[in-house]
């Protein structure tokens, strides 16, 4: 199975800050890597799919970038509904795999 | 607006089983993969497995840590799917979340996703 790693497992930011998640791949995934945003009891949501694209409806301060074994989530200026928990998942593959997560708290 | 519903979690005694069933409204399953996920605070997210459509001979696929155990099939006459669990143990609790997955053809490659998510359903696996 292809492990996913994503650093931070945690972070603090204030709203405005930008913010930069990373999610490294034990193998190349090519452009198969997607991202997801998801709050407290809620149901994971996608924000990013093919490594750069972006889902209708969602921001356009989420950006994704990368290809290969390594890629970014960026949010260009952090607002408050934005704390929450976010997860790579590879698409390379089956089964599919998800990063650990990693979880934006308010400075 | 697609929403997908999960019902059948509950409390269960090692050992037994469960199913569990994904009524989806707002578009056909006909068409659609559907995929089962699982979620722990100690593991995160983990992909249980998908049944495609009766077009791709309603094939299923699993993780290995469930295969043989999990059975996942789909009723499109009813717009449903749904989750066997058997032999279940206490690493079994987790809400499980049901969910298709969606696609994006671009060049000379099919890109999937999962999406859009049940809410989520609660199975606690304990004695």
């Amino acid at each position: 199975d292809i492990k996913m790693t994503q650093s931070p497992p945690s972070l603090s930011a204030s709203v405005g800050d930008r913010v930069t998640i990373t999610c490294r791949a034990s193998q190349s995934l090519a452009r198969f890597l997607n991202w997801y945003q998801q709050k407290p009891g809620k149901a994971p949501e996608l924000l990013i799919y093919a490594a750069s694209r972006l889902q209708s409806g969602v921001p356009s301060r989420f950006s994704g970038s990368g290809s290969g074994t390594d890629f970014t989530l960026s949010i260009s200026s952090l607002q408050p509904e934005d704390f929450a928990t976010y997860y790579c998942q590879q698409s390379y593959s089956s089964p599919w795999t998800f990063g650990q997560g990693t979880k934006v708290e308010i400075k | 607006e697609a929403q997908l519903v999960e019902s059948g979690g509950g409390l269960v005694k090692p050992g037994g089983s469960l199913r569990l069933a994904c009524e989806v409204s707002g578009f056909s399953i006909s068409i659609a993969w559907m995929s089962w996920v699982r979620q722990t605070p100690g593991k995160g997210l983990e992909w249980i497995g998908r049944v495609k459509t009766k077009a791709d001979g309603e094939t299923t696929e699993y993780a290995s840590p469930v295969q043989g155990r999990f059975t996942i099939s789909r009723d499109d006459s009813k717009n449903t799917f749904f989750l066997q669990i058997n032999r279940l143990t206490t690493d079994d609790t987790a809400v499980y979340f049901c969910v298709t997955e969606r696609s994006w053809y671009d060049v000379d490659s099919w890109y999937l996703w999962l999406g859009p998510w049940g809410q989520g359903t609660l199975v606690t696996v304990s004695s």
